[in-house]
C-alpha cells in the first residue's frame, strides 16, 4: 500500500536554510508533489518533480529526489517568516488523486 | 493559473441536519474531481473520486450513503453530508482535474471547515 512519511515539525532562523524531507513507499509514482498550507487555509501548490528527475529549482525552492531510496526533499533558501506553514509531500502513483504526507509544520524564528 | 472555489467557507450545523458543499472549477472543465477529508493537525485523506456524468467511486472506509456526490456539470461537485454528527467535523478540500497542455494537474479549493455541534 502507499505510506507517504514526514517529520513533524521543524524549527529554523530567519534566513537559514530550511530542508523538509519525505519518504514513500510505492515505486510506481509518476509526479511527487510539494504543497504549502496556512493555518486555516488550503494547499497552495510549491513545486512538483517528474520521477525521472533527480533535481528541480524554482527561485528559492530545491527539490531533491533519490528514487532508489524513494527519498523526496525541499529546500527553502533564505526562509523568511512568511514561510511558516505546514508542508505536505504528495505522490501520484497513476490513481489521479494524491497521496498525502503527514505534514511537516515549519517554524521560522525571527 | 486555474482556480477552483468553495462554498461555503465555513458552515456551523447542528446534529442530524444535512449539509451541502460545492466545489467549482471557475475557468476550465473538470470531469474529474476529488474530496478530502483534513482532521485536526492530520494529513489530508481522499474520501471519493466525482466523475462527471456518473456515480462517484469511494475510499475503504467512507460511507457512500452519508456523502452524497453529484458531479452534474463539468465544473460543479458537490458532497453532501448528511445526518450530520459532531465526528464528521472537518475540514473538506475540493480538488478539480486539469487536463490542459502535457500533464493533468490537480487545482485544489480553498476548503471547507464543517463543525457539527
Amino acid at each position: 500500500g502507499e505510506d507517504v512519511e514526514q517529520s513533524l515539525f521543524l524549527s529554523v532562523r530567519e534566513g537559514d536554510s530550511s530542508v523538509i524531507n519525505c519518504t514513500y513507499t510505492d515505486s510506481s509514482s509518476t509526479y511527487l508533489y510539494w504543497y504549502k498550507q496556512e493555518p486555516g487555509a488550503g494547499l497552495q501548490l510549491l513545486t512538483y518533480i517528474f520521477s525521472n528527475m533527480d533535481m528541480k529549482q524554482d527561485q528559492r525552492l530545491t527539490v531533491l529526489l533519490n528514487k532508489k531510496d524513494k527519498h523526496l526533499s525541499l529546500r527553502i533558501a533564505d526562509t523568511q517568516t512568511g514561510d511558516s506553514a505546514i508542508y505536505f509531500c504528495a505522490e501520484d502513483t497513476g490513481r489521479r488523486a494524491l497521496t498525502f504526507g503527514s505534514g511537516t509544520r515549519l517554524q521560522v524564528q525571527p | 493559473g486555474a482556480v477552483v472555489s468553495q462554498h461555503p467557507s465555513w458552515v456551523i450545523c447542528k446534529s442530524g441536519t444535512s449539509v451541502k458543499i460545492e466545489c467549482r472549477s471557475l475557468d476550465f472543465q473538470a470531469t474529474t474531481m476529488f474530496w478530502y477529508r483534513q482532521f485536526p493537525k492530520q494529513s489530508l485523506m481522499l474520501m471519493a473520486t466525482s466523475n462527471e456524468g456518473s456515480k462517484a467511486t469511494y475510499e475503504q472506509g467512507v460511507e457512500k450513503d452519508k456523502f452524497l456526490i453529484n458531479h452534474a456539470s463539468l465544473t460543479l461537485s458537490t458532497l453532501t453530508v448528511t445526518s450530520a454528527h459532531p465526528e464528521d467535523s472537518s475540514f473538506y478540500i475540493c480538488s478539480a482535474l486539469s487536463s490542459g497542455g502535457s500533464q493533468e494537474t490537480q487545482y485544489f479549493g480553498p476548503g471547507t471547515r464543517l463543525l457539527v455541534l
